[in-house]
């Protein structure tokens, strides 16, 4: 079965311009996660979803960041008026639940390299 | 705050070495434990997790040893193959949600042939 999903793989944008990055989850995965990664640095969770509903999203870093997931399925994360410090990998990912240890294993995909000039 | 932490940036063996990556974490009210293995241009890839109720978990060719009391947790990688090579990361899940993960920085093993 396929995997969790991002689009697009790449993205560069100047400053200042919106940019929106998608994630499509493995199919029957309820809970949807967004993390963000630094060069050479760990995961910083951003937010995550069960169903359309958002419990945690307190790792949005400003305003700029929104996040919206419809029909139990996609998510896009949305950033604003682009900074440079925006810069880094966001990665999504998926889990079946988020309730017991096999439910909440998150499986990740391949992230949207973000570069703002 | 929460904060888990690696002891070791980067680990060098060779090609059929055991290799023991280190983690150690901050927050004792989380009960959920996980380590990660991410390949460059590659998501974090699931290898193994473990609850707190438990000391030791194995997969295949690798453990994971829970020490609650000085709140560290290391991986074991058996016969390690340059395959192994990528960042090793350890995680934990929240006190009050399984939901956020905290990840730690991350550790670099390099597998000589």
């Amino acid at each position: 079965g396929a995997g969790v999903s991002q689009s697009p793989s790449n993205k560069v944008t100047e400053k200042g311009k919106d940019v929106e990055l998608r994630c499509d989850p493995i199919s029957g995965h309820t809970a949807l996660y967004w993390y963000r990664q630094s060069l050479g640095q760990g995961l910083e969770f951003l937010i995550y979803f069960q169903g359309n509903s958002a419990p945690d999203k307190s790792g949005l870093p400003s305003d700029r960041f929104s996040a919206e997931r419809t029909g139990g399925s996609v998510s896009t994360l949305t950033i604003q008026r682009t900074q440079q410090e925006d810069s880094a990998v966001y990665l999504c990912a998926s889990s079946l639940g988020t309730s017991g240890r096999t439910l909440n294993i998150q499986y990740f995909g391949a992230g949207t390299r973000l570069s703002v000039l | 705050g929460e904060s888990v932490g690696l002891h070791l940036p980067t680990l060098s063996v060779q090609e059929g070495d055991n290799s023991i990556i280190n983690c150690a974490y901050s927050n004792s009210a989380s009960d959920y434990f996980i380590w990660y293995k991410q390949e460059s241009g590659k998501g974090p890839q699931f290898i193994i997790d473990i609850r707190s109720n438990m000391d030791k978990r194995q997969g295949q060719r690798v453990t994971v040893l829970l020490n609650k009391t000085v709140k560290h947790l290391s991986l074991q990688i058996a016969a390690t193959q340059p395959g192994d090579s990528a960042v090793y990361f350890c995680a934990q899940a929240g006190g009050t949600s399984y939901g956020k993960l905290t990840f730690g920085q991350g550790t670099i093993l390099t597998v000589h042939p």
